[in-house]
């Protein structure tokens, strides 16, 4: 089966600076991949997805790379705020399959 | 707009004892997926309901969960008897299905989680 990898864990920034998360995916079935972004408290919120036929993806001040080849895509945020700071989850799936999530990363974004 | 809703949101049991959550899907969303995150590690897949039709159960952890979508509108997972092992957040989600033959993923909206403990 699918199986996600997510990396870093913790993501530590100063406001301004740019974040990049990175994520890995095992089946080259996958033909979607979804971001969620959870602040304390509240509930996993889509930010932003990519499919398999896009190789990238922007939505102001977010972006979305997708690598079929090498089976992987990230998140870029650029021009970071305090309120950016929340636990990101990627994650791949095959049509309206199940999500696999990868492990999460805990981003902070310092004034 | 309602968004998908779940109940109770936090719930605190003793081991043995039964917990049954409920969770109310997006008016017209005929996918809905249980999912839970333990201890702070991934979000896990646990089971998906097309209308009221099992469509994946491959990640229920075992015959102590029960799911059930009766009618194709709400669901409920019932835990019975609970273990410290299913202590989590357990999340809702449902998304709509794609019109046609066209097998493409939609956006699946998530509830606030139940908080389960078991003591």
């Amino acid at each position: 089966g699918e199986n996600v990898e997510q990396h870093p864990s913790t993501l530590s920034v100063q406001e301004g600076d740019s974040a990049v998360i990175k994520c890995t995916y095992s089946d080259s079935a996958s033909n979607y991949f979804p971001w969620y972004k959870q602040e304390l408290g509240k509930r996993p919120q889509l930010i932003i997805d990519i499919r398999s036929n896009v190789g990238e993806k922007k939505d102001q001040r977010i972006a979305v790379t997708l690598n079929k080849t090498a089976k992987h895509f990230s998140l870029h945020i650029t021009e970071t705020q305090p309120e950016d700071s929340a636990v990101y989850f990627c994650a791949a799936s095959l049509g309206f399959q199940k999500l696999v999530f990868g492990t999460g990363t805990r981003l902070l974004v310092s004034p | 707009e309602a968004g998908v809703t779940q109940f109770p949101s936090h719930s605190v049991i003793e081991k043995g004892q039964t917990v049954t959550l409920r969770c109310d899907p997006i008016s017209g969303h005929d996918n809905l997926y249980w999912y839970r995150r333990v201890m702070g590690k991934e979000i896990k897949f646990l089971l998906h309901f097309v209308k009221e039709s099992k469509q994946d159960e491959s990640g229920m952890p075992n015959n102590r969960f029960l799911a059930e979508r009766t009618g194709g509108t709400y669901s409920t997972l019932k835990v019975q008897p609970a273990e410290l092992e299913d202590s989590g957040v357990y999340f809702c989600a449902s998304s709509q299905l794609p019109p046609g033959p066209d097998r493409r993923n939609t956006e699946a909206f998530f509830g606030q989680g139940t908080r389960l403990t078991v003591v």
